[in-house]
């Protein structure tokens, strides 16, 4: 099984911020990550897919980056509507897997 | 649009089968450009994928549920479901359905609501 661990687990953070988030796997694999984001009370939304590309219709203001091990999700600068909890998911193993979540809120 | 909408019972005895459907509207589930998904989330929890179809039937299932899930399409209504044996308090958690792209990194790109499924006596 690949592990996916995000880091932070939570972050503060004031509107305007540019914010970013980390997604290590326990093993090197390729383009299969994506990001989604989830409201409480709502399903996740998808934001980025293959590591670095942007869904339809998600703000440029989200980005996607990294290989290997690392990814990252970039917020360049944060609006009200961004705070939520973020999901990276690998799908390049048998068993996909989601990362542990990372919550970001209102500083 | 795709909108995807699940359905079925929101308590489960233990020991029992829990039973959800999918039903898929605006599109057909006979796409070959995608494939159709079970997530789940416990309360305050993260998520946890259950498995993926094909509108053809073949089938792929988390490794540690394997022996108690099963997932099924019927073209013909244009839904997918989930069963899983034997539950326990474990499995309660709302049950997403999704759609998958099938491609370059297999992201579950629509979403259903959910539906929250106690497992309790």
């Amino acid at each position: 099984d690949i592990q996916m661990t995000q880091s932070p687990s939570s972050l503060s953070a004031s509107v305007g911020d540019r914010v970013t988030i980390t997604c290590r796997a326990s093993q090197r694999f390729s383009n299969y990550l994506s990001w989604y984001q989830q409201k409480p009370g709502k399903a996740p939304k998808l934001l980025i897919y293959a590591a670095s590309s942007l869904q339809s219709g998600v703000p440029a203001r989200f980005s996607g980056n990294g290989s290997g091990t690392d990814f990252t999700l970039t917020i360049s600068s944060l609006q009200p509507e961004d705070f939520a909890t973020y999901y990276c998911q690998q799908s390049y193993s048998t068993r996909w897997t989601f990362g542990q979540g990372t919550k970001v809120e209102i500083k | 649009q795709v909108q995807l909408q699940e359905s079925g019972p929101g308590l489960v005895k233990p020991s029992q089968t829990l039973s959800l459907t999918c039903t898929v509207s605006g599109g057909s589930i006979s796409s070959g450009d995608y494939y159709w998904s079970w997530i789940r989330q416990p309360p305050g929890k993260g998520l946890e994928w259950i498995g993926n179809i094909y509108y053809f039937g073949n089938t792929y299932y988390n490794p540690s549920l394997k022996s108690r899930v099963s997932i099924s399409v019927d073209s013909s209504k244009n839904q997918f479901s989930l069963k899983l044996t034997s539950v326990t308090a474990a499995d309660t958690a709302v049950y997403f359905c999704a759609r998958t792209l099938d491609g370059a990194s297999d992201a579950f790109d629509i979403w259903g609501q959910g539906t929250m499924v106690t497992v309790s006596s």
